[in-house]
């Protein structure tokens, strides 16, 4: 069964501390991989898509990668504005119609 | 370029009832999904609509239904509604077998 776990569930981390977010997920084929943040009471935002082992993306502070089993979300020298929930979702390539979430971890960036 | 719009934003209704949610879809998108959000959870994919036809759905019962018109947008109807479908419902686009899923703000639906 495809399946997305994320860990840690909540990270609270110093303005300025570097830190990694981990995604790790089953699935039968990985046709994407996504990562989104969501604020409380809002929909998520969307961050990057990653297809394939080895590839990495930057936006600002932060940066996407992924393995064959797993991806994570660095955040460097983190910011107040950066608190929010991150999500990471799958898309298979047997069923790319369903993404696929994990829980969430919960950043919180202390001025 | 209007993003993912959905209405109403909070409703509450009573145990039993039926709700029905509106989505319009990003500009140039022809798929919508819709997820349902509980509090401290990821979303979970409901079903998938494309050329005004259900793609796939989740593990969701017969109760929640739903309908794209020609115009891409889209409505989730939920009927004898229960306690534990208290949630935030979300709406994404995009294009068919598109990356790329833009999600709206959502509806929060609070079930008495």
């Amino acid at each position: 069964e495809d399946q997305v776990t994320q860990s840690p569930e909540a990270l609270r981390l110093q303005e300025g501390e570097s830190s990694s977010l981990n995604c790790s997920y089953t699935v039968s084929g990985l046709r994407g991989l996504f990562w989104y943040r969501q604020d409380p009471g809002k929909g998520p935002e969307f961050l990057f898509t990653l297809y394939s082992a080895g590839e990495e993306k930057e936006k600002e502070r932060l940066k996407a990668t992924l393995t064959k089993k797993e991806s994570f979300l660095h955040i460097t020298a983190p910011k107040p504005e950066d608190s929010a929930t991150y999500l990471c979702a799958v898309q298979a390539k047997t069923s790319y119609d369903k993404v696929i979430f994990g829980p969430g971890t919960s950043l919180s960036v202390i001025p | 370029d209007a993003g993912v719009t959905q209405s109403p934003t909070h409703l509450i209704k009573t145990r039993g009832q039926q709700v029905t949610l509106r989505c319009s879809p990003k500009s140039g998108h022809d798929t919508v999904s819709w997820y349902q959000q509980a509090l401290g959870q990821g979303p979970q994919f409901i079903f998938q609509y494309y050329e005004e036809e259900e793609r796939q759905r989740g593990n969701f019962p017969d109760r929640f239904s739903g309908h794209q018109f020609p115009n891409y947008s889209s409505e989730l109807n939920v009927n004898a509604l229960l306690l534990g479908d208290s949630a935030l419902y979300l709406c994404a686009s995009s294009l068919v077998d598109g990356n790329t899923i833009y999600f709206g703000e959502g509806s929060w639906l609070t079930v008495v």
